[in-house]
């Protein structure tokens, strides 16, 4: 257990409006993740973190934003919801194991927009 | 640029049958190699791991070679049960990128 946990764990929302997701950790790991799950697609990344106020886009970005503040927490936001952002949503941290490293994911947001 | 490929399910095995769920991938360098496994409901749990090249990961009678030859981390299992039904994910990771690649996911089904 990575100790993270994502709120809200399932949200319904209009589209148009906005929406932010937060996931929070408790072990002071650097990096931190958001992922979208979809069936076909697996899991595609949105955007990582590699430190406070240290962002960078993945794969699938567009409409979506980040900040991170704190060590702890990683806020996603997508600013005007659309029914093509329906999705479960995780968050995860990578930790160095040896010489490799590993990522650990929280157990997911689930959101619909109608 | 990087890419995970895994065989599509699902698959669906008797107890106690034989598993092997393929895996190939393509990267520059020498990526570490996973396997996470996701219940019903719930976030992905990493399952097991290789860093090098012929290395074996194992845990929960899982196992899974790192053949850099055949670009392949297949997973097997000698034995399944009804528990282990999930989806299962290869994926990669290459130093320095920070990112982590996962394949699409396959569904497994065991059926007592």
């Amino acid at each position: 257990d990575a100790g993270i946990t994502q709120s809200p764990r399932h949200k319904v929302t209009e589209t148009g409006t906005p929406v932010t997701l937060r996931c929070h950790q408790t072990e002071n790991h650097r990096y931190m993740y958001w992922y979208r799950q979809d069936p076909g697609h697996g899991l595609r990344l949105i955007h990582y973190s590699y430190g406070v106020k240290d962002t960078d886009k993945g794969e699938v970005s567009d409409g979506y934003s980040v900040s991170r503040s704190k060590t702890e927490d990683f806020l996603l936001t997508l600013e005007s919801a659309t029914s093509s952002q329906t999705s479960v949503y995780f968050c995860a941290i990578s930790t160095r194991d040896g010489s490799s490293y590993e990522q650990y994911f929280g157990p997911g947001t689930r959101l619909t927009v109608t | 640029g990087n890419s995970v490929t895994q065989m599509e399910g699902p698959v669906t095995l008797s107890e106690e049958a034989f598993l092997t769920i393929n895996c190939t991938y393509t990267a520059t360098g020498y990526p570490s190699l996973f396997w996470y496994v996701q219940y019903p409901g719930e976030g992905l749990q990493l399952l097991l791991k290789a860093t090098k090249a012929d290395d074996k990961g194992s845990n929960k009678g899982f196992e899974a070679t790192y053949r850099k030859e055949t670009t392949s981390f297949h997973l097997e299992k000698g034995s399944v049960q009804v528990s282990d039904s999930a989806v299962y994910f290869c994926a990669l990771y290459t130093s320095g990128t920070y990112k982590y690649i996962f394949g699409t996911g396959t569904r497994l089904k065991v059926l007592a």
